[in-house]
């Protein structure tokens, strides 16, 4: 079966400089998050999107911005890299359930994440 | 505001060891999720099982348990005749359905090294 893809898988970026991150859902999923897992941390939920709306937002910085397109593929901006944003990100996705009107009722499958390293 | 804890930050058994992961939530919903993640050292996440807050009924999966209790707001997990590849880091999470993201917030997760 079809799982998240996230790319690029490791990104190396320098003080300063920019990335981007891209996630690919499970097909036929609408809703995607993004979190971030540092060192000998849990994951912290950063953003989310339902049909390319914003639909709730975390610890994100102002830094970072993100976007669902319309076939549904999300990216995560980063902006003004610090050493503190190195991390492990996480892409899920999960499907909206018309029944329950929520989509807390459907498992988020995670991606295999991004390691970030700022040097 | 939700908050997952997960008391244990590291545990060691010996292989064959039954052992249990502890796991303490607070929510004000009366609408909630429960979910376990597994973390082994490659970084994946892996999901190993969702309960929402209106099953209280315990649930076996081969070798995994959980001991779902409302009363004591805990969800824990037991692991029975453990093995090496059990050793990963195991996350404890909560969705609340009010929300409109329906984000999870995890616990801080639990080491969980088997030797053998």
């Amino acid at each position: 079966a079809a799982g998240v893809i996230q790319s690029p898988r490791h990104l190396i970026k320098e003080k300063r400089e920019t990335a981007t991150l891209k996630c690919y859902p499970i097909p036929r999923h609408d809703t995607v998050y993004w979190y971030q897992q540092g060192p000998g941390q849990d994951p912290q939920f950063l953003i989310s999107f339902y049909e390319k709306m914003q639909s709730d937002k975390g610890s994100i910085p102002d830094r970072f911005s993100a976007q669902q397109f319309s076939d549904y593929h999300s990216e995560l901006n980063m902006s003004s890299l610090e050493l503190g944003d190195s991390a492990l990100y996480f892409c899920a996705s999960s499907l909206y359930s018309r029944a329950s009107g929520r989509s807390s009722y459907n498992e988020q499958f995670f991606g295999p994440g991004t390691r970030l390293t700022v040097l | 505001a939700q908050k997952v804890t997960q008391a244990q930050t590291e545990i060691s058994v010996v292989e064959k060891e039954d052992v249990t992961l502890d796991c303490v939530y607070e929510t004000r919903d009366t609408t909630y999720y429960l979910f376990w993640y597994k973390q082994p050292p490659s970084g994946e996440l892996v999901f190993l099982i969702r309960r929402n807050s209106f099953d209280e009924q315990n649930e076996i999966s081969g070798r995994y348990s959980w001991n779902f209790q409302k009363s004591t707001s805990s969800f824990n997990f037991t692991i029975t005749a453990s093995q090496v590849v059990d050793s990963a880091v195991y996350f404890c999470a909560l969705s609340e359905a009010s929300l409109a993201g329906n984000m999870l917030t995890f616990g801080g997760g639990t080491r969980l090294m088997v030797k053998p």
